[in-house]
Order: structure tokens, then C-alpha cells, then sequence
């Protein structure tokens, strides 16, 4: 059974562009989160789509945004790049169980994002 | 606001019993407490989830005090490749928490 595939897992950019960064989860997997990543800050939750709806979203803002398609693979965008913004950015995919906001996560090896 | 703590890092030898703690407030009723373990240059990975009081799998046990404000991940008998770092995560509210980490070294 094929993992959490994220694409692409390495890119250099420069402040002011804009990025975009993708994940096919686990076949069957209809939720998909993503997290980003730093020596400073640890792991931290960006946001969480299921069925192509936003249905968590951590404290981040408005210049990171996602979203999740019919066939639940999934896209987050960062715009107007910062210096802070270079990370290693997490996406995971998870059955969530009836009654339980986070089931088991499936991570991918993620996409190491330098901005410049 | 809602805080996840844990020890930075701890040191332990083979064959030995490592558990780690990790404290969390204003956890939700219904959220689980989720450990996971990652390697350089790795997605974390699943070990063990629990709810409340004792869990055990084939790798480790999870112990949750009935007030589940903290929780215990124990790790038997550990070896080499059990060098590694660990975090909880807890759901609150609309936002996932991870701990901080804690880095365990084992030594031969």
C-alpha cells in the first residue's frame, strides 16, 4: 500500500513569491492535514481538510492556505513568502473514527521549503 | 491559551525502561492523546494512542491519569534504534498541539 506522497520535497524560493506544495494520502484516507515544521517552533498544526472542507485550522495566517480536491489529494499554498517561512512542511492523512477529531496520522517525509 | 509541555531531551542505556511525560491543560473531553516518533529526515510516525488510564501495544504502553492532564509514554527495553524524538499531540479545540519534543538518546 502506497504512503503520504508530497511534492516536491525539496524547493528554494525568494521572499515575496508564492509556493505551492502537494499530497496524495493513503488510498482510502479522506482527511488530510498539514503542519509545518522548524528547529524554533517545533511541529505545528496549519490546517486539516476532510471531503474538500476546512474542518481544523491552527493559528497561521491568511498567507497559508489550502485546499482538498474530490479524489482527496491536497494542495496548501503560501503566498508573499517570508524569511520564516522556511521549514519542513508535514502533510498527513488519517481515517478519523467516528467520535474522534484525530485518529492515527500518516505522515509523508514532507517538503523542505528554503526562502531566500 | 492551551500549552503542551515535555522534557527537551533525556539519555538512557540499552535495555532499559524510558518513560516520558507529557503535560497537557484544557485537553478536550473528547479528544485522544497521540504519541508519535520521528527520525531525521522523516514524517513522524504512529507508536501508541490512548483515552484514558492504560494502553499497550506491541511497542509501548501509554498511562493517562483519570484528571488526563498528563499522560506517560513508557518504552520497554529499549535499544540503539529507539534513538529518536518523541511527541504527543492532544486536539484543542480547532487547533492540534504538538508537545515541544524530547530527544532520546540511547546509549550502548
Amino acid at each position: 500500500k502506497a504512503g503520504v506522497t508530497q511534492t516536491p520535497r525539496y524547493l528554494i524560493k525568494t521572499r515575496g513569491q508564492q509556493v505551492t506544495l502537494s499530497c496524495s494520502p493513503i488510498s482510502g484516507h479522506r482527511s488530510v492535514s498539514w503542519y509545518q515544521q522548524t528547529p524554533g517552533q517545533g511541529l505545528q498544526f496549519l490546517f486539516e481538510y476532510f471531503s474538500e472542507t476546512q474542518r481544523n485550522k491552527g493559528n497561521f495566517p491568511g498567507r497559508f492556505s489550502g485546499r482538498q480536491f474530490s479524489n482527496s489529494r491536497s494542495e496548501m499554498n503560501v503566498s508573499t513568502l517570508e524569511l520564516g517561512d522556511s521549514a519542513l512542511y508535514l502533510c498527513a492523512s488519517a481515517l478519523p473514527l467516528e467520535g474522534e477529531r484525530n485518529g492515527e496520522l500518516f505522515f509523508g517525509e514532507g517538503s523542505r521549503l528554503t526562502v531566500l | 491559551l492551551a500549552k503542551t509541555t515535555q522534557p527537551i531531551s533525556m539519555d538512557s542505556y540499552e535495555g532499559q525502561e524510558v518513560n516520558i511525560t507529557c503535560s497537557h491543560n484544557n485537553i478536550a473531553t473528547n479528544d485522544y492523546i497521540t504519541w508519535y516518533q520521528q527520525f531525521p529526515s522523516q514524517g513522524p510516525r504512529f507508536i501508541i494512542q490512548g483515552y484514558k488510564t492504560k494502553v499497550t501495544n506491541e511497542v509501548a504502553s501509554l498511562f493517562i491519569p483519570a484528571d488526563r492532564k498528563s499522560s506517560t509514554l513508557s518504552l520497554p527495553r529499549v535499544s540503539l534504534s529507539d534513538t529518536a524524538v518523541y511527541y504527543c499531540l492532544v486536539g484543542y479545540g480547532q487547533n492540534f498541539v504538538f508537545g515541544p519534543g524530547t530527544r532520546l538518546s540511547v546509549l550502548p
